[in-house]
């Protein structure tokens, strides 16, 4: 199923079923905005990425939405899989700070 | 691989020891960071590096002491730890500020 909401330290989806993890932004000035995911052991891997004149964005499997109204960036991940299960970081970069802002990180675990 | 190395991939140190951690790009990019990642938290810039200048350093204690000899590596002296200086320690490399970052896959320090 999906979860929609404010942000959550960890999230607990069924295989194949989608996934939605939430961030909200600090600044409004942030016109880069990007998804990064963390396995154990690992760095932070890039994802997909939007620029903030765009409200949307595909990639395979993943789509990142961007509202600036509400300064609140989501990603789905389509028909979640095991090898989703990792830490999913959103990140925010702007112009006047030149500096990749680390959201919470959302824990996401997929049961088979 | 995703084209940053760091080493070494863990390290155990004393708090009256000096070690050095490095990192390695050669996706030829003008900007290098250092993170620091612990535990529940978000990730933590602590340095940046761009065409080899130092352009930002985040109110980190003088016993962390970054160095860039070129735009391929950087290295993070450290001495005198402490036990709270525990972390994973990430290395980053950007074309540019208002781009995304690599990754390395970062040090796991234990200060003992």
């Amino acid at each position: 199923g999906e979860s929609v909401g404010l942000h959550l330290p960890t999230l607990s989806v069924q295989e194949g079923d989608n996934s939605i993890i939430n961030c909200a932004y600090s600044n409004s000035a942030s016109d880069y905005f990007i998804w990064y995911k963390q396995e154990s052991g690992k760095g932070p891997q890039f994802i997909i990425d939007i620029r903030s004149n765009m409200d949307k964005r595909q990639g395979q499997r993943v789509t990142v939405l961007l509202n600036k109204t509400v300064k609140h960036l989501s990603l789905q991940i389509a028909a979640t899989q095991p090898g989703d299960s990792a830490v999913y970081f959103c990140a925010e970069n702007s112009l006047d700070t030149g500096k990749l802002i680390f959201g919470q990180g959302t824990t996401l675990q997929v049961k088979p | 691989e995703t084209g940053v190395t760091q080493t070494p991939r863990h390290l155990v140190m004393g708090m009256t020891n000096k070690k050095s951690l490095k990192c390695e790009q050669h996706l030829g990019h003008n900007a290098m960071y250092w993170y620091k990642q612990s535990a529940k938290k978000p990730l933590e810039l602590m340095f940046v590096y761009s065409l080899e200048e130092r352009v930002e350093n985040n109110s980190v204690p003088s016993r962390f002491s970054p160095e860039c000899p070129n735009s391929s590596h950087l290295f993070l002296h450290l001495h005198t730890l402490q036990p709270e200086d525990s972390a994973l320690y990430l290395c980053a490399s950007s074309q540019t500020a208002n781009y995304g970052y690599t990754f390395g896959s970062g040090t796991r320090l234990t200060v003992v």
